[in-house]
């Protein structure tokens, strides 16, 4: 099984519609990140937490809200989504006592908002 | 400002040769650098890790060099296969929190 799993893999939706991506992991990680990739671009954080109850914004937070629910559990939602947050989005986890903050990343919710 | 580059076109490297890429960054002081491999439609995964007090990493194929004077990174493939074609990634932790910091890749395509 993968350590760090995202659903739905794919979703299409209208304007305005508020959206749900989450992500779980068994990696025991307790950071976890959201990110956005659009196409030539690097990925760009949208949200972070180093544990439950400590969520910070990235740089692109703007639209976006997320909730972490449990150590294993964080999730993504647009409150109103717009054809401008099409985009590949991944969760990634990481393990800060190693040492490093090497990240371990989901497969990715590709959203498309028409 | 900060930033990051890594070569926006394609790389087309023939098979068994040595494929070189390159991350430059500006107005950061990374404590170290990651780069990560990226397949089409997949999220990015881990390859290496140099700190800023070391010159150079390597694993198996994979070479790392790291020159915090010139802010710069190489990354090495020697004997490059068609199975090493994918997006490498650089990013540079940064911050009390060493929070990444990713360029937009290189597309890395080994001919046969």
């Amino acid at each position: 099984d993968a350590d760090v799993t995202q659903t739905p893999r794919n979703r299409i939706t209208k304007t305005g519609k508020r959206i749900m991506l989450e992500c779980s992991q068994t990696k025991g990680h307790d950071r976890m990140y959201w990110y956005r990739q659009d196409p030539g671009l690097g990925l760009q954080l949208i949200y972070y937490s180093f544990d439950v109850k400590d969520i910070n914004k990235g740089e692109i937070s703007d639209g976006y809200s997320v909730s972490r629910q449990a150590q294993a559990k964080f999730s993504l939602s647009l409150e109103s989504a717009i054809p401008n947050q099409t985009a590949l989005y991944f969760c990634a986890t990481s393990d800060y006592t190693s040492g490093t903050d090497t990240q371990y990343f989901g497969p990715g919710t590709r959203l498309t908002v028409l | 400002s900060q930033k990051i580059e890594q070569n926006s076109e394609a790389l087309n490297i023939q098979e068994g040769k040595t494929a070189t890429l390159t991350c430059n960054y500006t107005n950061y002081s990374p404590a170290y650098l990651q780069w990560y491999r990226q397949d089409p439609g997949r999220g990015p995964v881990f390859l290496l890790l140099i700190r800023e007090n070391e010159k150079e990493k390597r694993k198996e194929r994979l070479k790392v060099t790291f020159d915090t004077t010139l802010k710069q990174s190489l990354f090495h493939i020697t004997a490059s296969q068609p199975a090493d074609s994918a997006t490498y990634l650089c990013a540079l932790a940064v911050g009390s929190n060493y929070q990444l910091i990713w360029g937009a890749g290189t597309k890395l395509i080994i001919k046969p």
